[in-house]
């Protein structure tokens, strides 16, 4: 099963509009990641959020982590066309598993 | 660095055949994992390796895969026989520590008919 689940599964705007993707998980961990896939293409590591943080920024990407929810949200800020792509979250579980990664959203950025 | 780098980035092959997917990992990295990915079960983890040493294979769908890491530079992933339900994006992935950071290679897109 998975541990982490990305809502909404699907989410498309129009090019300069905010993009908000959510994240949730089921136990403790270490950190959450956030990675992209472009089409026909491997993940991309974009931001790393550890446990002991509430949010974290890197461009126009800001990331929060609640872990009293066992949630966290991706911003992508001004979004560009070029930002389309499926965008994951990964959890390090603390008893020092592998990283997990949930099932995706799918962002459309129409130009 | 280059990267990670797989090969083929494309098979098709026929029910009942062999399949070998490569991997080369970013130098220096001590893990490295395989992933499969399809649109009904998203992105799975089948095994990863540890300073060239099989840590956690549990994902292994069922004996006709098989993975190796004879050095620190290259591993391969193997099934043998192939079934169309195999077919599948295969993903390697390395990094310096479990939790960290995984850099993926660009996939090896698999069709097995």
């Amino acid at each position: 099963s998975q541990q982490g689940e990305e809502d909404p599964q699907a989410l498309s705007i129009q090019e300069g509009e905010n993009a908000t993707m959510n994240c949730s998980y089921k136990t403790s961990i270490n950190n959450l990641q956030w990675y992209r896939q472009n089409s026909g293409r491997g993940l991309v590591h974009l931001i790393l959020i550890r446990s002991n943080e509430r949010e974290k920024h890197s461009g126009r990407l800001r990331v929060t982590l609640d872990t009293s929810k066992k949630s966290s949200s991706l911003l992508i800020t001004a979004s560009r066309a070029a930002d389309t792509a499926s965008y994951f979250c990964a959890t390090d579980a603390s008893a020092g598993n592998m990283l997990t990664f949930g099932g995706g959203t799918r962002l459309m950025v129409k130009p | 660095d280059a990267g990670v780098i797989q090969s083929p980035r494309h098979e098709v092959t026929e029910m009942g055949q062999e399949v070998t997917l490569r991997c080369k990992p970013i130098s220096g990295h001590d893990y490295l994992f395989w992933y499969r990915q399809t649109m009904m079960r998203g992105l799975e983890l089948l095994i990863y390796f540890n300073n060239n040493v099989p840590i956690d294979d549990s994902g292994m769908p069922e004996d006709r895969f098989s993975a190796k890491m004879p050095n620190a530079s290259f591993s391969t992933l193997k099934i043998q026989p192939s079934e169309p339900r195999d077919s599948a994006v295969y993903f390697c992935a390395s990094s310096w520590v479990t939790g960290n950071i995984q850099y993926f290679g660009a996939g090896t897109r698999l069709s097995v008919l």
